[in-house]
């Protein structure tokens, strides 16, 4: 059985700081998706990683992916306020060419203090 | 806007009823996926289909069911409900098998579901 584990959980930060969010995986995928969820909201989708050594870079949000490793990333760069939410990173465990099915961590609730 | 939409967006119901929950995929998109969300369980993969055809199944209970019409919308069909039924579901689409590579899976806005 396919698990996907986040670390950490809960992340204060302060305004400006820098941090990374840890996204392990147990077995072999070929893609690795990074969403961010509001309170009561829908799910956001913010990169999909489809290979060893992807990096992805939206604003102060950057993504990497090591297959080797099972191993993601969420390097955010200079928080700011807006930035808080819960990130959830997700693997595809289907290995179907018609969809995906994907396994979700339990995602990681971030708060960007002043 | 994800271009994925659901009905209802709330439900409240008694135990042991039944409801449906409704989903159009974005224009185009072949793939329909639910998710349940809830706090002890998180987020968990129940179903997939494919233009019209079931193509993986995750944790989805037996009194669950879902189907996927030639216009390619979706429904979940939840029965005999239970307290712990009680959870947010969403509705997701994605594209069809040439855009698989560089596929995202767009959810929508979710139902809320409240089983009392």
């Amino acid at each position: 059985e396919l698990k996907v584990e986040q670390n950490p959980l809960f992340l204060s930060m302060q305004e400006g700081k820098n941090y990374t969010i840890y996204c392990n995986y147990s077995t072999t995928s070929d893609r690795l998706y990074w969403y961010r969820q509001d309170p009561g909201k829908s799910l956001e989708s913010l990169f999909v990683l489809l290979s060893n050594g992807a990096v992805k870079q939206e604003g102060r949000l950057m993504a990497s992916l090591d297959t080797k490793a099972r191993l993601s990333t969420l390097h955010i760069t200079a928080a700011v306020h807006d930035l808080s939410a819960t990130y959830f990173c997700a693997v595809d465990m289907s290995g179907s060419n018609s969809g995906y099915a994907l396994n979700f961590g339990k995602g990681t609730s971030l708060l960007v203090t002043p | 806007d994800s271009g994925v939409t659901q009905t209802p967006k709330h439900l409240i119901t008694a135990t042991g009823q039944r409801v449906t929950l409704r989903c159009s995929p974005r224009s185009g998109d072949l793939s329909v996926y639910w998710y349940q969300q809830s706090l002890d369980q998180g987020l968990q993969f129940l179903i997939q289909y494919y233009n019209g055809e079931e193509r993986a199944k995750g944790n989805i209970l037996e009194r669950f069911s879902a189907q996927q019409f030639p216009d390619l919308h979706s429904e979940l069909n939840l029965s005999s409900l239970e307290l712990g039924d009680s959870a947010l579901y969403f509705c997701a689409s994605s594209g069809g098998l040439r855009q698989r590579l560089t596929n995202t899976i767009y959810f929508g806005e979710g139902s809320w579901l409240t089983v009392v």
